[in-house]
């Protein structure tokens, strides 16, 4: 079955320092792949996705992953950490057949310190 | 358009009461679910409906119960509640062939 294992479940960045979030998954076939972020007490809004196309995806509030086959990682980064972005993260995956479950990550916390 | 509402926002169950947790989408998606959000332990899916009329287990069903009657609506019943039900229940929905999910703003419940 399936797994998302997110490495490290609190990350400690300065703002404008890069941030860097690990995802691994362990399909054999690449799934499609997802980050979530949650802002506290609310739900959860989807950041970016890897369906195939491009390797290097880009998405909302300047993120961006790159999905390497190879090391079976999708890591999410941001080139300068804002205060804002301080969330929780989730690294999701859904096998590319006609299941439309997500299997999530543990969930990674940033914390931006000014 | 109000996207996926639930209700209630926060619930205080008594160990053996049973409740209804409530979740709507006004999108006309086919695909609806229901998370459990426990900490460290990220999201687990708990059932999932493919359409009106159509539910299946997820990871984690036991002690919960789905029905699907209108595209719409996707209830969540805990039929006899256990403090190990205490988590923040999220509901998601899709289009069949969109890899999106779009999640509501969560209920969270304790139960003592």
């Amino acid at each position: 079955a399936q797994s998302v294992t997110q490495l490290g479940s609190h990350v400690s960045v300065s703002e404008g320092a890069l941030v860097l979030l690990r995802c691994n998954y362990s399909s054999s076939v690449p799934p499609y792949l997802f980050w979530y972020v949650q802002y506290p007490n609310q739900g959860l809004q989807l950041l970016l996705k890897y369906t195939s196309a491009a390797t290097l995806v880009k998405g909302i509030n300047g993120f961006e992953a790159e999905f390497k086959k190879s090391e079976t990682s999708f890591h999410l980064t941001k080139p300068s950490a804002h205060m804002s972005d301080a969330a929780e993260y989730f690294c999701a995956a859904r096998e590319v057949d006609s299941s439309y479950k997500l299997i999530f990550g543990s969930g990674t916390r940033l914390l931006v310190r000014p | 358009n109000a996207g996926v509402t639930q209700t209630p926002k926060f619930q205080v169950l008594k160990t053996g009461q049973s409740m209804t947790l409530q979740c709507a989408q006004d999108m006309n998606h086919e695909y609806m679910s229901w998370y459990r959000q426990d900490p460290g332990m990220g999201l687990r899916l708990i059932h999932y409906s493919v359409g009106a009329g159509i539910t299946d287990q997820g990871e984690v069903p036991n002690g919960y119960n789905v029905s699907r009657s209108t595209t719409e609506d996707f209830p969540l019943r805990l039929l006899s509640a256990a403090p190990s039900q205490t988590s923040v229940y999220f509901c998601a929905s899709s289009y069949q062939q969109s890899y999106e999910q779009y999640f509501g703003p969560g209920t969270r419940l304790t139960v003592t």
